[in-house]
């Protein structure tokens, strides 16, 4: 059974950094590509990254610069580091699998977790 | 870069729903929908357009015609009561679009 768990979300101060993971099973990240997407209370889904089996990273343009997606393949993890956190970054951050068929989807995704940036 | 989709749709039990997506970032691009229900986590309930994942009633169907995508639910029932959201992915710039997000309410 393909399961994903985020942790890591928390109470952050405006301009801190925090590292969300996300421990998957029934699969391996090494050979999936796998993303991350946001949810700001009230609002819409907002991708914010996706990680290639290859390695390639790619962000959305407005945390291009400030988070970074990364996998621990021994751990079977997928990581978002959060740094130089803004209020409007307070989200609900899901975890996904993706696939590529003609392009990325996500077909599994976690419960979330949750990012409150406020001072 | 915007997937334009009506904020709202309602419809009586029984009865169709169709959610639309449109604009210019569709064109030649597969698309995804999503169905999220209150406090839990999207699931994938269309792809590529048209393709059901496996456990996805036949109820759901998409469609694609120019700059426009189509979700339709036939057959409503009050547990469709949802947001819906369309996403394409675009290759050139390796970047992720989804829609604004469509309530569907069950009347």
């Amino acid at each position: 059974e393909v399961q994903l768990v985020e942790s890591g979300g928390r109470l952050i101060q405006p301009g801190g950094s925090l590292r969300l993971s996300c421990d998957v099973s029934g699969f391996t990240v090494k050979s999936s590509y796998m993303g991350w997407v946001r949810q700001a209370p009230g609002k819409g889904l907002e991708w914010v990254s996706v990680i290639y089996m290859s390695g390639s990273r790619y962000y959305a343009e407005s945390m291009k610069g400030r988070f970074t997606i990364s996998r621990d393949d021994s751990k079977n993890t997928l990581y978002l580091q959060l740094n130089s956190v803004r209020a409007d970054d307070t989200a609900v951050y899901y975890c996904a699998r993706c696939a590529m068929i003609r392009g990325v989807l996500f077909d599994s995704w976690g419960q979330g977790t949750l990012v409150t940036v406020s001072s | 870069d915007e997937l334009t989709q009506p904020p709202s749709v309602s419809v009586a039990p029984g009865q169709t729903a169709t959610i639309t997506c449109g604009g210019s970032n569709i064109e030649g691009k597969s698309v995804n929908w999503y169905q999220q229900k209150p406090g839990q986590a999207p699931l994938l309930v269309i792809y590529d357009d048209s393709d059901r994942p496996s456990g996805i009633p036949g109820r759901f169907s998409g469609s694609y015609s120019g700059t426009t995508a189509t979700l339709t639910i036939s057959r409503v029932e009050d547990g469709d009561e949802a947001a819906y959201y369309c996403q394409v992915w675009d290759g050139m710039a390796d970047h992720v679009l989804f829609g604004g997000g469509t309530k569907l309410t069950v009347l």
